[in-house]
């Protein structure tokens, strides 16, 4: 299968910084990315659907000007979550397609703690 | 909308116990997707299989079966004879083939805990 990475898998910052998190899609040029935030024993929630070179389409709830989503390339989406505070502590996941009628294929996730 | 309901919770077996994880779903598509994805205490998403909603085959991989049955809107899935190494949550997915184009709408998941 497709294989896609994520970058950095944990990270720790300070309340009130940003951190970004990158997707890479190694061997296959996605159109289409998604990233998912899991909260601990908790299902995957959808917090948008970016299309490399348009802007991302966010879901019910999700702050767009606290996620920044980037799909400048093919091969590369960046959530940069902004002035992060201990309640943006999660998992974060991407997925890669590379299409709308294609499948997804997932990244290995973000840890994200926010002291 | 589409809603995935996984009724199931948590479930415990003892190794080589066969045991059927549940799947319900909701859509108004006539075309859709289902999935089964595992995910192993490291965090990552295992692709396990995609169905489209117009081959209700049931499918058999090694000790894993399905079973779609469109009449009940169910997906349920099936390890027979676990491993420890099965224990991990898995997740039932759908995927409207219209509209939402491949947008993943997830199940709550079922914890598996294989116990020797």
């Amino acid at each position: 299968g497709a294989v896609v990475s994520q970058h950095p898998s944990r990270v720790i910052c300070k309340s009130g910084t940003s951190v970004k998190i990158e997707c890479r899609s190694l061997d296959f040029q996605a159109t289409t990315m998604f990233w998912y935030r899991q909260f601990p024993k908790q299902s995957l929630m959808l917090m948008a659907t970016s299309n490399e070179g348009s802007k991302a389409t966010y879901e019910q709830g999700v702050e767009k000007d606290k996620f920044l989503i980037n799909h400048a390339s093919l091969t590369l989406s960046t959530l940069t979550v902004t002035s992060a505070h201990p309640e943006d502590s999660s998992f974060y996941i991407c997925s890669a397609s590379r299409g709308p009628r294609y499948e997804q294929y997932f990244g290995p996730g973000t840890r994200l703690t926010v002291t | 909308a589409q809603k995935v309901t996984q009724a199931q919770t948590e479930i415990s077996v003892v190794e080589k116990e066969d045991v059927t994880l549940d799947c319900v779903y909701e859509t108004r598509d006539t075309t859709y997707y289902l999935f089964w994805y595992k995910q192993p205490p490291s965090g990552e998403l295992v692709f396990l299989i995609r169905r489209n909603s117009f081959d209700e085959q049931n499918e058999i991989s090694g000790r894993y079966s399905w079973n779609f049955q469109k009449s009940t809107s169910s997906f349920n899935f099936t390890i027979t004879a676990s491993q420890v190494v099965d224990s991990a949550v898995y997740f039932c997915a759908l995927s409207e083939a219209t509209g939402g184009g491949n947008k993943l709408t997830f199940g709550t998941g079922t914890q598996l805990k294989v116990e020797l």
